[in-house]
């Protein structure tokens, strides 16, 4: 079984300044991990994943995640908001790939003040 | 269209109706999956079809919620008997399989009076 914990669920953050959306997991396999992005009234979208590969994983839009197995985390980062990138994040564990369904978080919704 | 398609984009019915809810899958993608995502919940996992194994339906909350797949492309995902706290909104997403990057659709937005 798996699990993720959004450590957050509201961050606001001012234009310009770095970005940290905490995310820690749990699971029976080595997982697969996901950070996806839902914009208002659209579709998710996903942000970058981790499969086992290099542990800083970078995404699109600048973001990226490093996954610390000491610490069960996959915390989402970016050096410098931008407005567009007010949305809701959700961070996502699989088992390892070829066994698909994915368990999300509850989301942190990213607010960013101009 | 060249994303994941989903009707009615909002769908709004009284308690005890019966409603169903279609998704049109990106082609080519061999997995479908619907979700349920309520105001303030990270999205639930309901059902599960890749290919033309059996679906794994674990997380339907009720045997009032049934889905098909007809032909490995469309999905009904279908309500029986509605209660209001079926209102949510449901998601539907595709894949090619094996990569874990899930395609999803805008949602349709269902509200039980």
């Amino acid at each position: 079984a798996q699990s993720v914990t959004q450590l957050d669920s509201h961050v606001s953050v001012s234009e310009g300044t770095p970005v940290l959306l905490r995310c820690n997991y749990s699971s029976s396999y080595s997982p697969s991990l996901f950070w996806y992005v839902q914009h208002p009234n659209k579709g998710l979208q996903l942000l970058l994943k981790y499969t086992s590969a290099a542990t800083l994983v970078k995404g699109i839009n600048g973001f990226e995640a490093e996954f610390k197995k000491s610490e069960t985390s996959f915390h989402l980062t970016k050096p410098s908001a931008h407005m567009s990138d007010a949305a809701e994040y959700f961070c996502v564990v699989s088992a390892p790939l070829g066994n698909e369904k994915l368990t999300f978080g509850t989301g942190t919704r990213l607010t960013i003040i101009p | 269209g060249a994303g994941v398609s989903q009707s009615p984009s909002n769908k709004v019915t009284e308690k005890g109706k019966d409603v169903e809810l279609r998704c049109d899958p990106i082609s080519g993608h061999t997995a479908l999956y619907w979700y349920r995502q309520s105001l303030g919940q990270g999205l639930e996992f309901l059902i599960y079809f890749q290919g033309n194994s059996a679906p794994d339906k674990s997380g339907l909350p009720s045997d009032r919620f049934s889905a098909e797949r007809t032909g490995g492309s469309v999905s009904t995902l279908t309500i029986q008997r509605t209660q209001q706290e079926d209102s949510a909104v449901y998601l539907c997403a595709s894949s090619r399989g094996g990569t874990g990057e899930l395609f999803f659709g805008e949602g349709s937005r269902l509200t039980v009076l």
